[in-house]
């Protein structure tokens, strides 16, 4: 079955980098997208970013751009989320998942959020 | 960018039926995907590409989409229903993901 298993939860100093990774299992990892969606205290989903699986290549959420890098490696089907110059307010679950990379882009798996806690 | 406006919260009772409304610029030329997230879990899709049902989602669980609004909508609503729900489009012009913000439906 398609599995998305993300890396353990993260405390870090403001000001400082983290990266998340999200390895996929049990589909052909080169045929998807992978989305990072993140996910404040209390707040909604917010959308930032995907990259092709397949190519490498991205696109982010006007947002996220110029401090969040997205990568992948495809021998071990894993994808990565770096977070640069962290502050209090990138404090949130960020969560990996998947869409094909045609037509409307539903998301049908999704991993299990990694909480990363930005404090001094 | 796209903007999807959805209801902060809605409730209803048991047994009755749930609408939720997801507001945007002709919606209904784009297809919506509905995700439930429960507190303390990953969200997961419940409609997608407006009216299609994924394996494991009840009957009970519909979409439509046409001009300006779609709408989820939970016929017979359980207590087991209570959670965040969220529309989604694909903004083709940017190759953006948009989220709307969110609807909390309880189940009184």
């Amino acid at each position: 079955q398609v599995q998305l298993v993300q890396s353990g939860a993260e405390v870090q100093k403001p000001g400082a980098s983290v990266r998340v990774s999200c390895k996929a299992s049990g589909y052909a990892f080169i045929d998807y997208y992978i989305h990072w969606v993140r996910q404040a205290p209390g707040q909604g989903l917010e959308w930032m970013g995907w990259i092709d699986s397949n190519n490498g290549d991205t696109n982010y959420a006007q947002k996220f751009q110029g401090w969040v890098t997205m990568t992948r490696d495809t021998a071990i089907s894993t994808v990565y989320l770096e977070l640069n110059r962290l502050t209090s307010d990138n404090t949130a679950v960020y969560y990996c998942a998947r869409s094909s990379t045609y037509g409307s882009r539903w998301i049908d798996s999704w991993g299990q959020g990694t909480p990363v806690t930005v404090s001094s | 960018s796209y903007v999807l406006t959805q209801p902060p919260s809605v409730s209803e009772a048991p047994g009755k039926t749930a609408r939720i409304t997801c507001g945007g610029n002709n919606i209904g030329s784009k297809s919506v995907h509905w995700y439930q997230q429960k507190p303390g879990q990953a969200p997961v899709v419940v409609i997608y590409y407006d009216t299609d049902r994924p394996s494991g989602i009840p009957e009970r669980f519909s979409g439509s989409n046409s001009g300006n609004t779609a709408t989820l909508t939970i016929s017979r609503v359980e207590t087991g229903d209570e959670a965040d729900y969220y529309c989604q489009v694909w903004d083709s012009s940017r190759a953006d993901v948009v989220f709307g913000g969110g609807t909390k439906l309880t189940v009184l």
